[in-house]
């Protein structure tokens, strides 16, 4: 079974500082991972993903993520914040080995704000 | 965006009444999923499809149906709604690596 911890349901950073929001997997197999965004009453926006290969992976909005299989990391970053940036993020590990395509188990989300 | 489209968006029902919620993609995906999202517990796969007619349960299925008689549309069935699926409801698309989201439907049960 896989499962996604997020650490910090929420985090608050001021404009123009460090956005760092960590995200912990378990996976049998070698996993696929996934940074989604939420804004208020919207659907799920890709950010970014890792499949295989070079293991940090850049993404929208000036995003990227590290993979880091010795730790089961995969955590999100953003050299300087912007109000923007304000939404809810999800990482996401999917199962696409036993068939399914693409099913994915999330974690619980880490709403960022971002303060003056 | 993906072309995803869900409806309804907004949905409020009766507690033991039937409700489906219809997801339509214009992206010829093989694989659509039912997700439900509640606070504190994330996103929550509940049924997916892996072609026509082909669906299996995900992990909060209890409760739920589904049916796929065209690639592009995937029905959500609650067959008797109860206060506990009060939730925001969310159909995905994926074909090799990433899902695509709709919009969502906001479904209350009083």
């Amino acid at each position: 079974a896989q499962s996604v911890t997020q650490l910090g349901s929420h985090v608050s950073v001021s404009e123009g500082a460090l956005v760092l929001l960590r995200c912990n997997y378990s996976s049998s197999v070698p996993p696929y991972l996934f940074w989604y965004v939420q804004y208020p009453n919207q659907g799920l926006q890709l950010l970014l993903k890792y499949t295989t290969g070079a293991t940090l992976v850049k993404g929208i909005n000036g995003f990227e993520a590290e993979f880091k299989k010795s730790e089961t990391s995969f955590h999100l970053t953003k050299p300087s914040a912007h109000m923007s940036d304000a939404a809810e993020y999800f990482c996401a590990v999917s199962d696409w080995v036993t068939g399914g395509g693409n099913k994915l188990t999330f974690g619980t989300g880490t709403q960022l704000k971002v303060e003056l | 965006d993906a072309g995803i489209t869900q409806s309804p968006r907004h949905k409020v029902t009766e507690t033991g009444t039937p409700v489906t919620l219809r997801c339509h993609q214009t992206e010829n995906h093989r694989y659509m999923y039912w997700y439900r999202q509640d606070p504190g517990h994330g996103l929550r796969l509940i049924h997916y499809s892996y072609g026509v007619k082909d669906t299996d349960k995900g992990e909060v299925s209890d409760g739920y149906s589904v049916s796929r008689s065209k690639t592009e549309d995937f029905l959500l069935t609650l067959e008797s709604a109860t206060s506990s699926q009060t939730s925001v409801y969310f159909c995905a698309i994926s074909g090799t690596t990433e899902a695509f989201f709709g919009q969502g439907t906001r479904l209350t049960v009083v």
